[in-house]
């Protein structure tokens, strides 16, 4: 059973066309959820990290929140320089410091 | 740069050849994370050093396979008789490691290419 699920696959948008990615979990006891960019052939890049249901943080046009069984990353006005694929990790349990990844979101945004 | 910083950036080997990763982690970090990557997948953990103490092996890692971290500064990850099947992106990451704080930041990985 998958613990994290990531939605859409992908992703097409215009330049300035917002829209919202989506991250849903089955898991109990969670520890953290994480968010990262990843541009091809490249490490992960972090960006956000949600510890609470209601919990939301910003950064430029993007802006993470969580609620008891999914994360949102809303993407306000997207430029072409947004585009890659967008990972959701989690960090549940007891003392496992491991993030458990969902398979992505590949965001384009066409100018 | 302060980033984590992994070597070498890419390998091609022959199937049954042992190679060996080097990552080196933020100064003052003292966790150490591998992970490994397929096209299409998210990174799947591997294993977690806590200083020199490796704290957490996935069952991912199979005997052929070993990571050290022998002063709780840079770590390698060494395959031995490679194989097809592990062909990825091998990540390393690390994190400051204080309670309630795991934000792992990542290097650049090593792709690593088995003929």
């Amino acid at each position: 059973e998958d613990q994290v699920t990531q939605s859409p696959e992908a992703l097409r948008l215009q330049e300035g066309e917002s829209s919202s990615l989506n991250c849903s979990y089955t898991v109990s006891g969670l520890r953290g959820l994480f968010w990262y960019r990843q541009d091809p052939g490249k490490g992960p890049e972090f960006l956000f990290t949600l510890y609470s249901a209601g919990e939301e943080k910003e950064k430029e046009r993007l802006k993470a929140t969580l609620t008891k069984k999914e994360s949102f990353l809303h993407i306000t006005a997207p430029k072409p320089e947004d585009s890659a694929t967008y990972l959701c990790a989690l960090r549940y349990g007891g003392a496992t410091n491991k993030l458990i990844f969902g398979t992505g979101t590949l965001l384009a945004v066409q100018p | 740069d302060t980033g984590v910083s992994q070597d070498p950036r890419h390998k091609i080997t022959k199937r049954g050849q042992n190679v060996t990763f080097r990552c080196d982690p933020i100064s003052e970090h003292n966790r150490l994370y591998w992970y490994r990557q397929t096209l299409g997948q998210g990174p799947e953990f591997l294993t977690y050093f806590q200083n020199e103490a490796q704290l957490e092996k996935s069952r991912l890692l199979s005997d052929r396979f070993s990571a050290e971290r022998p002063k709780g500064s840079f770590s390698t990850l060494e395959i031995q008789r490679t194989e097809q099947g592990d062909s990825a992106m091998y990540l390393c990451a690390s994190s400051l490691g204080l309670a309630g704080n795991n934000e792992q930041f990542f290097g650049p990985g090593t792709r690593l290419t088995v003929l």
